[in-house]
């Protein structure tokens, strides 16, 4: 267990829908990043954010958005799902924001998001 | 921009090395990164050597690094098959990001 949680772990949905992926970070952490994975697209970072703050962004749509909420979890919210949205969503912690130093992040288990 | 590149697949048999390679774009990268995938599981933490470093070593994994050549490569002595999974290259790309490789599926045969 790496303490980063991630739910759900599987999700089936339509095209056109609209889910929500909850992480809670490592206890400690303050940032929190989501990424995609996908076949084809390998690991792609899509946001960042640092005790409430969004601090980098990466290849995420506009139909996609994301938050952190005062108690440190986070939630990825993606809307009018396509197929190609169909991917392991993984969220990841760590301690500082980044900068100086290694950046070390802890992965949680990843949610499973299947389109139909 | 930022790239990372990596083989996609490397077979070996159980009690020989391993040696997953990766070559990167960023020169400003400080620090590289060795993840490693387990199935049904998310990324492993394996270790990871600053940029003015040409060599890290921990217990079985070393780690080298040619600066030059944007090269990094992660050496498993004594492969088991436990460590069969998928090995990920990073790059530390900006302030805190980490862009990643996508990935070396290492499969160790009995």
């Amino acid at each position: 267990d790496s303490g980063v949680t991630q739910t759900p772990k599987h999700l089936i949905t339509a095209t056109g829908q609209r889910v929500t992926l909850r992480c809670s970070p490592r206890s400690g952490d303050l940032s929190v990043y989501w990424y995609q994975q996908s076949l084809d697209q390998g690991l792609q970072f899509l946001i960042q954010y640092y005790n409430g703050e969004e601090r980098a962004k990466g290849n995420i749509l506009e139909r996609f958005s994301a938050q952190q909420f005062p108690d440190l979890h986070s939630e990825l919210n993606l809307s009018s799902l396509e197929l190609g949205d169909s991917a392991l969503y993984f969220c990841a912690s760590s301690v500082a924001e980044g900068g100086v130093g290694a950046n070390v992040l802890t992965f949680g288990a990843g949610s499973r998001l299947t389109v139909l | 921009g930022e790239d990372v590149e990596q083989s996609l697949f490397l077979s070996v048999r159980e009690g020989d090395s391993s040696v997953i390679n990766c070559t990167y774009t960023d020169s400003s990268s400080t620090y590289l990164y060795w993840y490693k995938q387990e199935p049904g599981a998310g990324l492993q933490l394996l270790t990871y050597i600053f940029s003015n470093m040409d060599m890290k070593q921990d217990q079985r994994l070393t780690v080298l690094l040619n600066k030059k050549d944007k090269h990094l490569s992660l050496r498993i002595a004594d492969t088991q098959t436990g460590d069969s999974a998928i090995y990920f290259c990073a790059e530390n790309s900006g302030y805190s990001t980490l862009t990643f490789g996508k990935g070396t599926m290492l499969l160790v045969s009995p």
